[in-house]
C-alpha cells in the first residue's frame, strides 16, 4: 500500500464523452501531480498541485482539465478526447521536494 | 527547459553481470536525481537518488554517480538478479517548492538466469 489510489484502473471512452479520473493521497503529502505515460516515450509532466494551487501546466490541451478541490485530492476530467491520448494516467504525490509516491494508474483507452 | 537523455533503451544482461545506465541533463539549476524502477503493469518506485552536493551513492547493490560539470549521472546494479528485470528511468528536478520531474526515455532491463 503506497497511499496513493487511483479509479477507476480502466477506462474506454468514445471521443465526445465526458469522464473524469480520480488520485486520493493518505500520505499528508502537500503536492500532487498527473503524468502521462505513452509506449516508448518519457513520462510527461502535465500538471502541478502545490498547496492546493496549481504550479504547472505543460502546455496540456484544455480537452484534459484538472481540479485539486483539497490536499488529498485530484482530479482529471476528460472531454472530446482524441484516440492518441490512449494511455495511461500515473498520479503522484509528495511532499514538497520529497520523493514521488505513484498511484497505480488510470489506463485510458480512446476509441 | 529541461531535457534528459537515457541510453540505452534496452539492456540484456547475464545474472551475475553488471548493468550501467546512464542520462544527460540540460539544465545545471536542477539539483536532485531520482531514479525509479517500474515493473511490468506496477507503478514507478523509487529505488535511489542523488542530491547535487553529492557525488556517489550507494545502497546494497545499486549505487549512482553524478557528475555536474558534465551534467550526466548513472546508475550501476551489480550482482543482478532476474527479479532487477523492469524498466528503469532517471530523472532530474528543479527546486521550486515541489518535486518537478523531467523523466528520461527509460532502459528496459532483461536479466536471464
Amino acid at each position: 500500500e503506497t497511499g496513493v489510489t487511483q479509479t477507476p484502473r480502466h477506462l474506454v471512452m468514445g471521443m465526445t464523452n465526458k469522464k473524469s479520473l480520480k488520485c486520493e493521497q493518505h500520505l499528508g503529502h502537500n503536492a500532487m501531480y498527473w503524468y502521462k505515460q505513452s509506449a516508448k516515450k518519457p513520462l510527461e509532466l502535465m500538471f502541478v498541485y502545490s498547496l492546493e494551487e496549481r504550479v504547472e501546466n505543460n502546455s496540456v490541451p484544455s480537452r484534459f482539465s484538472p481540479e485539486c478541490p483539497n490536499s488529498s485530492h485530484l482530479f482529471l476530467h476528460l472531454h472530446t478526447l482524441q484516440p492518441e491520448d490512449s494511455a495511461l494516467y500515473l498520479c503522484a504525490s509528495s511532499q514538497e521536494y520529497g520523493e514521488l509516491f505513484f498511484g497505480e494508474g488510470s489506463r485510458l483507452t480512446v476509441l | 527547459g529541461e531535457n534528459v537523455e537515457q541510453h540505452p533503451s534496452t539492456l540484456s544482461v547475464q545474472e551475475g553481470d553488471s548493468a550501467v545506465i546512464k542520462c544527460t541533463y540540460s539544465d545545471s539549476a536542477s539539483n536532485y536525481f531520482p531514479w525509479y524502477k517500474q515493473e511490468l503493469g506496477k507503478r514507478p518506485q523509487l529505488i535511489i537518488d542523488i542530491r547535487s552536493n553529492v557525488g556517489e551513492k550507494k545502497d546494497q547493490r545499486i549505487a549512482v554517480t553524478l557528475n555536474k560539470t558534465a551534467k550526466h549521472f548513472s546508475l550501476h546494479i551489480t550482482e543482478t538478479q532476474p527479479e532487477d528485470s523492469a524498466v528503469y528511468f532517471c530523472a532530474a528536478s528543479y527546486p521550486g517548492g515541489y518535486n518537478k520531474l523531467i523523466f528520461g526515455a527509460g532502459t528496459r532491463l532483461a536479466v536471464h538466469p
